[in-house]
């Protein structure tokens, strides 16, 4: 069954370091998504992305943030600049079509922000 | 502004007892709702869906989900739990921008 990957599975870095996150989507998917959850908190979202473009992003996906397809199948989340409050659990998710449809979750990188 | 409240943050249940995980949104429109499972090291899957109709939807290992309007509420049950049923469970609202939000999650224990 198709699913979702991330890479790495846990990710430490200095505080001020740069970080990319990688994802793989399920192959036909169009839309796709990061998500966190800091611990003990909720999965927030952070941006969606379509037709290599941010469709929407949260208050939370400032000027640190960037994401992008850089071939068919990656899709990367990049923080510039880490914070000790970037620590969480980032989550990829991808969707086949737009509108109100199920969207298929990867395992999740932790990231430690030291 | 939307959201999902899920007021118990842990529940213990026997196994083989029944099981029903509290879920109320806030949602203006014709809520779109989920329920989402995640055990450990694992990534969120989809246990259910209700975007319409029947407003009692079936889903995977078991789970059902009973959504009513009047309470604004989407409540998960299983008739009998299984041991490898613990996780954490979250519920969630899809909004008008495709994007979900999610609750802060019910961590299910099952004893023996």
């Amino acid at each position: 069954e198709p699913e979702v990957t991330q890479t790495p599975s846990h990710q430490v870095t200095q505080m001020g370091q740069e970080v990319i996150l990688r994802c793989v989507p399920i192959s036909n998917h169009l839309y796709f998504y990061w998500y966190r959850q800091i611990l003990g908190q909720k999965v927030e979202f952070l941006v969606s992305f379509y037709n290599n473009e941010i469709s929407e992003k949260s208050e939370i996906f400032d000027d640190q943030f960037s994401v992008e397809r850089p071939d068919g199948s990656n899709f990367t989340l990049k923080i510039r600049s880490t914070k000790l409050e970037d620590s969480a659990m980032y989550f990829c998710a991808s969707s086949e079509l737009a509108g109100h449809n199920e969207q298929f979750f990867g395992p999740g990188t932790r990231l430690t922000v030291l | 502004a939307q959201s999902v409240t899920q007021p118990d943050i842990h529940i213990t249940v026997s196994e083989g007892a029944s099981l029903e995980l509290r879920c109320n949104y806030s949602y203006g429109a014709t809520p779109y709702l989920f329920w989402y499972v995640q055990s450990p090291g694992q990534g969120l899957q989809l246990l259910l869906k209700y975007f319409s109709g029947d407003t009692l939807v079936q889903g995977i290992k078991g789970f059902e989900a009973e959504f009513k309007r009047s309470q604004s509420s989407f409540n998960l049950r299983k008739p009998s739990v299984h041991w490898s049923d613990a996780a954490e469970y979250f519920c969630a609202v899809m909004d008008s921008s495709y994007k979900l939000i999610f609750g802060s999650g019910t961590r299910l224990l099952v004893r023996p």
